[in-house]
C-alpha cells in the first residue's frame, strides 16, 4: 500500500528566505505526482504536476524535483512571501487512486 | 469560468438522515473523484469515475454511494448519515487520468 509522508508538518520562515518541503513515498511504481497548495477553508489548488519519466518541473518561483528511484520529491519555493503561506500537499499514486500526504503547513512572516 | 463547483456548501445533518452533495464540472474532465479530509488523517478517496456510466470505490467507500450519468455531474450520496461522516468533502476532476487534478471548494458536512 501507497503510503506518503510529508516532514516537517509545520514551518515557519522569514519574507525572503528560500525553502524546500519534502515528501517520500513508498512504492515508486508511480504515474505521476503533484504538488497543491491549500488555503484555510478551501479547496486544493494545483502548483506543478510532474510525470513519472520527467525529473522536475518549474513554474515561476516554484520549482519540483522528482526521484522515483528513492521515493522523493522535494519542492522549492524561491524568494518566499507572505502570500505563499498555506499548507502544501503532495499525492502519487495509480492515476484513478492518488494517495496524498497530510501536508506540510508553512508560514511565511514579514 | 466555473471549473469544479461543488454544492451545498455546508450542511447539518441528523444520524439517519440521508442526502446528496452535488458536484459539477464545466472542463469536460473524463475522470471525477471524491475525497473527504479530516483531521490527522489527510484527503481520502471515497469513489471515482473513469468516464458516464462508469464507477468505482477508493479507500473508503462504505456509507456512500455515487452514480454518472452525464460527463459533467458526479453526486455523492450519504445513504444513513453517521457522526463519523462528518468531514469536509472534495470533488476533484481531471481530462485524463495521468492529466492535473483540479479541485472544488469544498462541502463542510457535519452529522449529529
Amino acid at each position: 500500500k501507497q503510503e506518503v509522508t510529508q516532514i516537517p508538518a509545520a514551518l515557519s520562515v522569514p519574507e525572503g528566505e528560500n525553502l524546500v518541503l519534502n515528501c517520500s513515498f513508498t512504492d515508486s511504481a508511480i504515474y505521476n505526482l503533484q504538488w497543491f497548495r491549500q488555503d484555510p477553508g478551501k479547496g486544493l489548488t494545483s502548483l506543478l504536476l510532474i510525470q513519472s519519466s520527467q525529473r522536475e518541473q518549474t513554474s515561476g518561483r516554484l520549482n519540483a524535483s522528482l526521484d522515483k528511484s528513492s521515493g522523493r520529491s522535494t519542492l522549492y519555493i524561491a524568494a518566499s512571501q507572505p502570500g505563499d503561506s498555506a499548507t502544501y500537499l503532495c499525492a502519487v499514486g495509480r492515476p484513478e487512486k492518488l494517495v496524498f500526504g497530510k501536508g506540510t503547513k508553512l508560514t511565511v512572516n514579514p | 469560468n466555473a471549473g469544479v463547483t461543488q454544492t451545498p456548501k455546508f450542511q447539518v445533518l441528523k444520524t439517519g438522515q440521508s442526502m446528496t452533495l452535488q458536484c459539477a464540472q464545466d472542463m469536460n474532465h473524463e475522470y471525477m473523484s471524491w475525497y473527504r479530509q479530516d483531521p490527522g488523517m489527510g484527503l481520502r478517496l471515497i469513489h471515482y469515475s473513469v468516464g458516464a456510466g462508469i464507477t468505482d470505490q477508493g479507500e473508503v467507500p462504505n456509507g456512500y454511494n455515487v452514480s454518472r450519468s452525464t460527463t459533467e455531474d458526479f453526486p455523492l450520496r450519504l445513504l444513513s448519515a453517521a457522526p463519523s461522516q462528518t468531514s469536509v468533502y472534495f470533488c476533484a476532476s481531471s481530462w485524463t487520468l495521468t492529466g492535473e487534478l483540479f479541485f472544488g471548494e469544498g462541502s463542510r458536512l457535519t452529522v449529529l
